[in-house]
């Protein structure tokens, strides 16, 4: 399966600011999907990122509070824009490979104040 | 519909001992199963899949079993060892769609 890596571990952020996540995979990868993963919940998708085109959204997740970037087949970024203590979670980037596996990387642990 | 729960129920077995974790799933379109766990601090970690031509599959000391008729799938661990201690996720996926809807989690408390 492909190594994946996310930037930073974990951050600790004040309100009103923006944190971008860094997700970079060891092999090229044509689907990549970002998760949030809120205390003590299970995980919800956020949307997939495309490369050459604009991420898709799910329902509840905007392109204003979640923009993201996916420059080419191995890397993508999340930034969670203007936080507030409810984006507080566990971000996960994960990769699709084969016909339908899925990985994840070890995840940003992201606290807001 | 999809599952998003709030409480985790936890699974306390004695090591050595076998466990069964269970999941029922929403959508009778999935054909598509992944089980992961995930520990304290890490990212969810693929244990075993199933597609729903089959019934039954068999890993190193873990086998997953899928009802289609009642929409139940289980994991089964045998000789549970205290590095089994985790979170473990359902996850289904219905057709060509790439997206995976996750179940609520079980955590699994592996006795010394």
């Amino acid at each position: 399966s492909a190594v994946i890596s996310q930037k930073p571990s974990r951050d600790i952020c004040q309100r009103g600011t923006s944190l971008t996540i860094q997700c970079q995979v060891d092999s090229q990868v044509t689907m990549m999907f970002w998760y949030r993963q809120q205390p003590g919940q299970s995980l919800t998708l956020i949307a997939t990122a495309n490369q050459g085109s604009e991420a898709t959204y799910e329902s509840g997740f905007v392109i204003d509070k979640f923009p993201i970037s996916r420059p080419n087949l191995t890397f993508s970024t999340l930034t969670v824009s203007n936080m507030s203590p409810e984006d507080s979670s566990i971000y996960l980037c994960s990769v699709r490979q084969g016909d339908n596996e899925q990985f994840f990387g070890p995840g940003t642990r992201l606290t807001v104040l | 519909g999809e599952s998003v729960g709030l409480h985790l129920p936890t699974l306390s077995v004695q090591e050595g001992d076998n466990s069964i974790i269970n999941c029922a799933y929403s959508n009778s379109a999935s054909d598509y199963f992944i089980w992961y766990k995930q520990e304290s601090g890490k990212g969810p970690q693929f244990i075993i899949d199933i597609r729903s031509n089959m019934d039954k599959r068999q890993g190193q000391r873990v086998t997953v079993l899928l009802n289609k008729t009642v929409k139940h799938l289980s994991l089964q661990i045998a000789a549970t060892q205290p590095g089994d201690s985790a979170v473990y996720f359902c996850a289904e996926k219905a057709g060509s769609s790439y997206k995976l809807i996750f179940g609520s989690g079980t955590r699994l408390l592996v006795r010394p």
